[in-house]
């Protein structure tokens, strides 16, 4: 399958810091990537739709000034958690789309887990 | 009304069982549907997806689409412990190709050695 990376595999961090995470799709150009966010033994929530060379698209009820995404490449997107507090730790995931022909499939990258003291 | 719904378990199968898994989803022009394992802690992992209607099989995975009923299901065949996961089942509502993902929450299975 299709390779996903994310970087950093952990993090913790100060409450009022800002915290990035990076999406990097290795094998293939992705012109979409998505952000998701997973709190413990809860399914996955989709937190925005990154596009390359436009605004990312967020979904109801995150907030986009506190989750910066840039996506200014066809293989890497990036999330930045603006002035994190404890409530927002969590298992952070991004995916990218590969497409080939009629099978384009979701890849996903193996996580952040961001802890905020 | 959900657009996936799956059985969220746990589902206790052993060792060398078939296990089933299933889910349902409300937008009848679903064209995409995939099936992710996830491990505890760790992100999910593409096991295989189908496009049509009937039986798709992939080693000891066979993904079951009835698109008249809106159900697609995974079958595991002589499970084992290794397969001890989540699975989340995703279906592509109102569109082709793997965009705008709706998950359901997963099924837990166990495999009992």
């Amino acid at each position: 399958g299709a390779v996903v990376s994310q970087h950093p595999s952990w993090v913790i961090c100060k409450s009022g810091t800002s915290v990035k995470i990076e999406c990097r799709s290795l094998d293939f150009q992705a012109t979409t990537m998505f952000w998701y966010r997973q709190f413990p033994k809860q399914s996955l929530m989709l937190m925005a739709t990154s596009n390359e060379g436009s605004k990312a698209t967020y979904e109801q009820g995150v907030e986009k000034d506190k989750f910066l995404i840039n996506h200014a490449s066809l293989t890497l997107s990036t999330l930045t958690v603006t002035s994190a507090h404890p409530e927002d730790s969590s298992f952070y995931i991004c995916s990218a789309t590969r497409i080939s022909g009629s099978a384009d499939t979701q890849y996903f990258g193996p996580g952040t887990r961001l802890t905020v003291l | 009304q959900k657009e996936v719904e799956q059985n969220s378990g746990p589902l206790s199968v052993p060792e060398g069982a078939i296990a089933s898994l299933n889910c349902t989803y409300s937008d009848r022009g679903s064209q995409s549907f995939f099936w992710y394992r996830q491990y505890s802690g760790k992100s999910p992992e593409l096991i295989m997806f189908i496009y049509s209607n009937g039986d798709k099989e992939d080693g000891r995975f066979t993904a079951q689409l009835n698109k008249a009923s809106q159900y697609v299901s995974l079958l595991i065949r002589d499970s084992q412990p290794s397969d001890s996961a989540t699975y989340l089942c995703a279906v592509n509502i109102g569109q082709t190709g793997a965009n705008n993902l709706f998950f359901g929450t997963g099924t837990r299975l166990t495999v009992i050695p």
